[in-house]
């Protein structure tokens, strides 16, 4: 089973700010990493897949970038409604299908 | 407009069994592999369960291989989570979620189903 470690847990910032989260694999899975965006209440959004490529409808201040087993997702400048928690996933290696265990992106 | 809606979700005890649902509309659900993932309240997300588009390829997590069954009627573009012998960690919400077939992401997610195992 690929693990995949995400960092740091929390991340504080101010609206306007750059944010980065960072994802690990415990083996390599190539480009096939997904990031999602929840949001309380809320089921999972599909924001970037294949490590660089924006779901349809993604604002172009979502960038995703990595490989092999170090991924990030990095948002330029944060905006009120990007608070929320992002979750990293692999799709490579499968069964199971695994998720990171979530950065919580808070109101500095 | 894509929705994959699930319903089903109630409280049960442990040992007990309840039987998911998944209707989807908005998009061919004959193309697309279907899953089920959790959330134990607070927590990550874990998944469960896929099942490919012919209905014949299954697959579990090790946690609820032998308890849980999928299963997926293209008739009524419906998606199942059958679950039996139930315990106080399967409490979660439960999510669909589309994928197509093959190494890619998860499209489409319901807005789940929250299943409470107490006595």
């Amino acid at each position: 089973e690929v693990v995949m470690t995400q960092s740091p847990a929390t991340l504080s910032v101010s609206p306007g700010e750059r944010a980065t989260l960072s994802c690990r694999a415990s083996q390599s899975v190539g480009g096939n990493v997904a990031w999602y965006q929840q949001k309380p209440g809320q089921a999972p959004r599909l924001l970037i897949y294949g490590t660089f490529t924006r779901a349809t409808g993604i604002p172009a201040r979502f960038s995703g970038s990595g490989s092999g087993t170090e991924f990030s997702l990095t948002i330029s400048s944060l905006q009120s409604e990007d608070f929320a928690v992002y979750f990293c996933q692999q799709y490579d290696n499968w069964p199971p299908w695994t998720f990171g265990q979530g950065t919580k992106v808070e109101i500095k | 407009e894509v929705q994959l809606l699930e319903s089903g979700g109630d409280l049960v005890q442990p040992g007990g069994s309840l039987r998911l649902s998944c209707v989807v509309s908005g998009f061919t659900f004959t193309t697309y592999a279907m899953n089920w993932v959790r959330q134990a309240p607070g927590k990550g997300l874990e998944w469960v369960s896929a099942i490919g588009t012919s209905g014949f390829d299954t697959f579990y997590a090790d946690s609820v291989r032998g308890r849980f069954t999928v299963s997926r009627d293209t008739s009524r573009n419906t998606l199942y989570l059958q679950m039996n012998s139930l315990r106080a960690e399967d409490a979660a919400v439960y999510f669909c979620a589309s994928k197509i077939p093959g190494q890619n992401p998860y499209t489409y997610w319901g807005q789940g189903t929250l299943v409470t195992v107490s006595s």
